[in-house]
């Protein structure tokens, strides 16, 4: 069964800092992965999404994400921060026809700091 | 375009009461769809997903269960609820490739 560990809790950085969130999956095949974006008390966005191909993927709001096979890795990016970027991120790997092996990491919460 | 909805946004229960929370999609057909708990704190636990009506699967033993009696319509129930059912309930659909998409979200208080 695949599993995703999100090593960071909560992290805090300064407005304009720069941003990585650490994501990490087990599965034995190649995995689709997402990350998600969830305001508080809201429903969750998504950021972006790695199915195939390139490893370096563009989302919303100016983040990347890059998928290494070796690490079994896909850690989120961005270059500056914004305030308004604070909120609770969530690494996901997908797999299974009908998607119910769906899992999520634990999530990571993000303070930016002005 | 597609837009997920359900209601109510905030529900306050005693314990022992029953519970019903409605996901509804608009602007696609036969989606997947999915519900989800998500304690104070912790990440998001599929609890259910359906792939047609009266298609239910059941992730983790509950106190809940699920009902899909339309093709866009998925609704939450319980008979009695537990201070443990508190948390943030979210539907979700999918349809074709891998990505969900998820409504607002319900906030549920047992007391």
């Amino acid at each position: 069964a695949q599993s995703v560990t999100q090593p960071d809790i909560h992290i805090t950085v300064s407005e304009g800092a720069s941003l990585e969130l650490r994501c990490n999956y087990s599965y034995g095949a190649t995995p689709y992965l997402f990350w998600y974006v969830q305001s508080p008390g809201q429903g969750l966005q998504l950021l972006l999404k790695y199915f195939s191909g390139d490893t370096l993927v563009q989302g919303i709001k100016g983040f990347e994400a890059e998928f290494k096979r070796s690490q079994s890795s896909f850690n989120l990016r961005k270059p500056s921060v914004h305030w308004s970027d604070a909120a609770e991120y969530f690494c996901a790997v997908g797999a299974g026809n009908y998607g119910q092996n769906f899992v999520f990491g634990p999530g990571t919460r993000l303070s930016v700091l002005p | 375009s597609q837009t997920i909805h359900q209601w109510p946004a905030t529900l306050v229960q005693p314990v022992g009461s029953p519970l019903s929370l409605e996901c509804t999609v608009e602007g696609t057909s036969n989606p997947n769809l999915y519900w989800y708990r998500q304690a104070a704190g912790r990440g998001l636990q599929l609890l259910f997903y359906s792939i047609g009506i009266d298609q239910i699967s059941s992730e983790v033993p509950q106190n809940l269960s699920a009902s899909r009696p339309q093709d866009r319509q998925f609704i939450l129930s319980s008979k009695k609820l537990l201070l443990s059912d508190s948390g943030f309930y979210l539907c979700a659909w999918r349809f074709g490739r891998w990505e969900q998409f998820f409504g607002p979200g319900t906030r549920l208080t047992v007391l």
